[in-house]
């Protein structure tokens, strides 16, 4: 367990929905970062936040939009849903901005019909 | 922007033998090389890191090797045992910078019983 909670851990919906996935980072860890994974796709880096303030910006489409809370936890918000959408979504955190070890969540796996 | 180049994709060993996956990366700055091995229906998991001033570092079974130089780095698994079949990621990033993590594009490793 990495400490890293990811909510839901499954997610059906249909096109032109808009959904929002939650990550609670690893308690200490200031900076979140939301990754997609396409099927037989890498990692790709969406966004990043730190200490609430968006600090790194990816191929983030403009329908998708993230949050980080005074709490620390973060919220990817997507909208306007494509069927290209579908993937896993996954949240890592770690103390510092940048490198230093990151722990990832579980994963959200987003299913657009 | 680093880029993160993984070879082989694929990978397949007998029980028993090693497994190497390589990672180049373009941006000499780069100064934090992490691997994550990923398993099924997981998310990934940080299995072993580098640090820019450190030419290798060994965990029991698994290594890796940093050349800064090149501009490479290196997974070195020995003794591969079934439970190391997954999708290894290779990762590079700046620490303590705004940057995010750099992920080469994974190597599917199955170990042969």
């Amino acid at each position: 367990d990495s400490g890293v909670t990811q909510t839901p851990k499954h997610l059906i919906t249909a096109t032109g929905q808009r959904v929002t996935l939650r990550c609670s980072p690893r308690s200490g860890d200031l900076s979140v970062y939301w990754y997609q994974q396409s099927l037989d796709q890498g990692l790709q880096f969406l966004i990043q936040y730190y200490n609430g303030e968006e600090r790194a910006k990816g191929n983030i489409l403009e329908r998708f939009s993230a949050q980080q809370f005074p709490d620390l936890h973060s919220e990817l918000n997507l909208s306007s849903l494509e069927l290209g959408d579908s993937a896993l979504y996954f949240c890592a955190s770690s103390v510092v901005v940048g490198g230093t070890e990151a722990f990832f969540g579980q994963g959200t796996r987003l299913t657009v019909v | 922007g680093e880029n993160v180049e993984q070879h082989p994709s694929t990978l397949s060993v007998q029980e028993g033998d090693s497994a190497v996956i390589k990672c180049t990366y373009s941006d000499s700055a780069s100064n934090y090389f992490p691997w994550y091995k990923q398993e099924l229906g997981k998310g990934p998991q940080l299995i072993i890191d580098i640090r820019s001033n450190v030419g290798e570092k060994k965990d029991q079974r698994i290594a890796v090797t940093l050349n800064k130089t090149a501009k490479h780095f290196s997974l070195h698994i020995t003794e591969t045992q079934p439970e190391d079949s997954a999708v290894y990621f290779c990762a590079a990033a700046l620490m303590n910078t705004g940057n995010q993590f750099y992920f080469g594009t994974g190597t599917s490793l199955t170990v042969i019983p």
